[in-house]
């Protein structure tokens, strides 16, 4: 079965430090990759989308890496800061007619 | 622009009564989705419309109906609500699901369902 994981639940570091939040994906040949940040009692807003053909997509202090081969995505936000603490969601478009979403790591950064 | 809008907020029902959340966008997308999202379940795709008088089921379709009579709104039925319903639900919209960007989901505020 087609299946998209997140492989932590919850990450804590500290300020100033790189998170990395991962997802892995099976049974899926995306062509794209896309991850979401959500903040308690509200929706998921867009950040980034990576292509099957590009290994590597930044924006500010955000970078996001696509490996087709091991089918996986790494998500990482440098110089993280106590206002990056959220929940972050990466999504696969299923057949092109469904976004499907992981379960989300929720990250924690402490001042 | 309003962007994705959801009505009501929250709400409680009783089990066995019916109701219908309102979804709206004014961005003139096609395709329009609802989830429903549990702790430690993420966000489960309930059904999804890739435009007017088009509706298809999501993974878990059972107890909610949709339709999409015009391309701005897509309301969800709750045909006769049960405690397992109970549960954040979003709506959301994209120009399509085709790639180059388009598909970027812009979600609404959410309704917090409570069914006793």
């Amino acid at each position: 079965s087609q299946k998209i994981e997140q492989n932590s639940e919850a990450l804590n570091i500290q300020e100033g430090k790189t998170a990395t939040l991962t997802c892995n994906y099976t049974n899926y040949s995306p062509a794209y990759l896309q991850w979401y940040r959500q903040d308690p009692g509200r929706g998921p807003v867009f950040l980034l989308l990576i292509r099957e053909n590009e290994k590597e997509k930044r924006k500010e202090r955000l970078k996001v890496t696509f490996d087709t081969t091991l089918k996986q995505s790494l998500f990482h936000i440098t110089a993280s800061q106590p206002a990056d603490s959220a929940t972050y969601l990466c999504a696969l478009v299923q057949a092109g007619t469904a976004l499907i979403f992981g379960k989300g790591t929720t990250l924690s950064v402490s001042s | 622009n309003a962007g994705v809008t959801q009505t009501p907020k929250f709400q409680v029902l009783k089990t066995g009564q019916s109701m219908t959340l309102q979804c709206a966008q004014d961005m003139n997308h096609e395709y329009m989705s609802w989830y429903r999202q549990d702790p430690g379940m993420g966000l489960r795709l309930i059904h999804y419309s890739v435009g007017a008088g088009i509706t298809d089921q999501g993974e878990v379709p059972n107890g909610y109906n949709v339709s999409r009579s015009t391309t701005e709104d897509f309301p969800l039925r709750l045909l006769s609500a049960a405690p397992s319903q109970t549960s954040v639900y979003f709506c959301a919209s994209s120009y399509n699901l085709n790639g180059g960007g388009k598909d970027t989901q812009y979600f609404g505020p959410g309704t917090r369902l409570t069914v006793l």
